[in-house]
């Protein structure tokens, strides 16, 4: 089945600092991927997503390019602020017995950033 | 301001009750789903539904009920019959229509009193 695996944490970075957490999955045909965040105590929001190969996501400084043929789509930022410290969750949306809406998730990568 | 509600944000069971979590949206989205989030975990899917009065169970459904009588309600049963409810949980929904991307509410953390 669908799987996602990202890079384990707690990940603490200087502000300013350049940011990469790795995600890289194994799905059957062309899932739609996904970087969600989520605050302290708060449901999760969306970053940023990918809907093909190739495509690059981008909100808020974060990157995050799907990369089929290393089944890769690492998120990164070229400088991390404190009010990035959460916790980020790569995900896949593949393609189940009831459509396409079935969101698998890695385990999640805590961030805190240090001023 | 469009959204989902999830009522309410702290809950406590005694043991051998039920408890129930309520999830509503004003997207009029097609589709909700719960998620169970355990410290460390990633998100499981305990049960989604993409149309009114018709629901599946998602990869951890033992010890939870669902109903969907209403698009914009999604209300989750903690049975007693669940030994380890204590977790945080998370409602979804999106539009059942490509890979939309799924939309959350703030969550509801459920302990054992």
């Amino acid at each position: 089945g669908d799987s996602v695996t990202q890079m384990e944490g707690p990940v603490t970075l200087s502000e300013e600092a350049f940011l990469t957490i790795n995600c890289t999955y194994t799905a059957t045909g062309y899932p739609s991927l996904f970087w969600y965040v989520q605050y302290p105590g708060e449901g999760l929001q969306l970053l940023l997503k990918a809907t093909k190969a190739d495509d690059k996501g981008s909100n808020k400084g974060f990157e995050a390019t799907y990369r089929k043929e290393t089944t890769s789509f690492h998120l990164e930022k070229g400088s991390v602020q404190v009010s990035d410290s959460a916790v980020y969750f790569c995900a896949l949306m593949g393609v189940s017995n009831f459509g396409n809406e079935k969101l698998t998730f890695g385990t999640g990568t805590r961030l805190t950033i240090i001023p | 301001d469009g959204g989902i509600t999830q009522s309410p944000k702290y809950l406590f069971r005694k043991e051998g009750q039920n408890v129930t979590l309520s999830c509503e949206q004003n997207l009029n989205h097609d589709a909700m789903y719960w998620y169970r989030q355990d410290p460390g975990q990633g998100l499981r899917l305990i049960y989604y539904s993409q149309i009114v009065n018709d629901f599946q169970k998602g990869d951890i459904a033992e010890g939870y009920s669902v109903s969907r009588e209403k698009k914009e309600s999604f209300p989750l049963t903690v049975t007693s019959a669940q030994k380890n409810p204590t977790a945080f949980y998370l409602c979804a929904s999106n539009a059942a229509n490509g890979n939309q991307p799924q939309h959350f509410g703030d969550g509801t953390r459920l302990s054992i009193l």
